[in-house]
């Protein structure tokens, strides 16, 4: 089955800065790469999607960016405010549209 | 308000008492599955659904039950909980096979 991996587990920039968080995924099958935010105590929020016919896709700060061959797609997140704090889960969907694995967790901080 | 309702937010029972979560979606979506979040494993699929009477087994199905007698309603079964089962519970339903989850406001269970 699908296996995802996520890199940083955690990760701390200064406002204004760009924060980068990368994913794996195991299984050349999957198609479908969705982003969640989940600020805590809260659930987690569709924030960016890509579907594997796509190598980037952007949505004012935040961009997607996806790499077939190498099987790893990113977050790019600019101009990070203090808001943007949260945990954020990248996510691969098989392209029968039943297996939904998600990756770790990455939590991001940004400094004031 | 299109929402996912998820019942009860937060639940303590003792070893072994069959429990119930309740998930509900006005969206008319057909997909439908159940997670379950622990800190530093992420989001792992229990269970999903693609359909009325259509159901089958996410990564960890070990100890729980699902059913989907109606497309608006796909509750969560523990027959007899243990407390290994302690978790964050999120059910989720999604119009679009290759399309994002829209999540419900999680169920805190505590087994004892």
């Amino acid at each position: 089955g699908e296996n995802v991996e996520q890199h940083p587990s955690t990760l701390s920039v200064q406002e204004g800065d760009s924060a980068v968080i990368k994913c794996t995924y195991s299984d050349s099958a999957s198609n479908y790469f969705p982003w969640y935010k989940q600020e805590l105590g809260k659930r987690p929020q569709l924030i960016i999607d890509i579907r594997s016919n796509v190598g980037e896709k952007k949505d004012q700060r935040i961009a997607v960016t996806l790499n077939k061959t190498a099987k790893h797609f990113s977050l790019h997140i600019t101009e990070t405010q203090p808001e943007d704090s949260a945990v954020y889960f990248c996510a691969a969907r098989d392209n029968y549209g039943q297996n939904f694995v998600f990756g770790p967790g990455t939590r991001l901080s940004v400094l004031p | 308000e299109a929402q996912v309702t998820q019942n009860p937010r937060y639940l303590i029972t003792v070893t072994g008492k069959k429990l119930t979560v309740t998930c509900s979606q006005n969206m008319n979506h057909e997909y439908m599955s159940w997670y379950r979040q622990d800190p530093g494993l992420g989001l792992r699929q229990i269970y999903y659904s693609m359909n009325v009477e259509v159901t089958d087994k996410g990564d960890v199905p070990e100890g729980y039950k699902v059913s989907r007698k109606e497309k608006r309603n796909f509750p969560l079964i523990l027959e007899s909980p243990s407390p290994n089962q302690t978790s964050l519970y999120f059910c989720a339903s999604s119009w679009d096979p290759m399309g994002g989850y829209t999540f419900g406001s999680g169920t805190r269970l505590t087994v004892v």
